[in-house]
């Protein structure tokens, strides 16, 4: 079974400082895409960022950037200068490309609480 | 730019009862998708669809029916709701394999 493993449920991280999410996922795939989705309190979920598994480089946007690892499996996502509306349920997933099931696989999700 | 809308955004409704979701996309995304969100399970796919009159089953599909006649709705509807089908309920789409998902607001189902 495919599957995305986000092993902390919750964190905490002060205003202004950086904190790292982790998700390791399993696929016999080859070639897939990796996102971050953000879900506030409003229960919006939100696209945070965006990795193609093909491309080395690491994503970024703006305060958020992730650590790609694809031997390890590994997509953390880290948020720097944390701020009060970064506090969210942060979900890993991850969408294969072939076949007809080109579909999203999700982590149980990380709640990331943030304090002044 | 309306994009995914999706009603009720509440619903309660009785044991036994049948219930529809309505999602509509004004895109014309290709694939669309139903998660049912729940503590402790993260987002689970319940039913997508790859294109109008193609749909499959998810992880969790079991006292659901979906339809796509039209590319821009994919109704889902459970036959005769039970207690353990109280939750909240997204729908999503995508142009295509590669892009993320965008989703509706949800709608929060209670089965009393």
């Amino acid at each position: 079974a495919q599957t995305v493993t986000q092993s902390q449920p919750e964190m905490s991280v002060q205003e202004a400082e950086t904190v790292t999410l982790s998700c390791t996922y399993d696929t016999s795939e080859s070639d897939y895409y990796l996102f971050w989705y953000k879900q506030p309190p409003s229960r919006q979920m939100i696209l945070v960022i965006r990795q193609e598994a093909y491309k080395q480089q690491n994503a970024t946007e703006n305060r958020f950037s992730v650590n790609f690892q694809k031997a390890a499996k590994s997509f953390s996502l880290k948020i720097s200068d944390s701020q009060l509306g970064d506090a969210a349920m942060y979900f890993c997933a991850y969408r294969i490309l072939t076949g007809t099931a080109s579909k999203l696989t999700f982590g149980t999700g990380t709640r990331l609480q943030v304090t002044l | 730019d309306a994009g995914i809308t999706q009603s009720p955004r509440y619903k309660i409704t009785e044991t036994g009862r049948q219930v529809t979701l309505m999602c509509h996309q004004t895109w014309s995304h290709s694939y669309m998708f139903w998660y049912r969100q729940d503590l402790g399970h993260g987002l689970r796919l319940i039913y997508y669809s790859a294109a109008a009159d193609i749909t499959d089953k998810g992880e969790v599909p079991d006292g659901y029916v979906v339809s796509r006649s039209k590319t821009e709705n994919f109704p889902l509807t459970l036959e005769s709701a039970t207690r353990s089908q109280t939750s909240v309920y997204f729908c999503a789409s995508s142009l295509n394999r590669g892009d993320g998902y965008t989703f509706g607001s949800g709608t929060r189902l209670t089965v009393v």
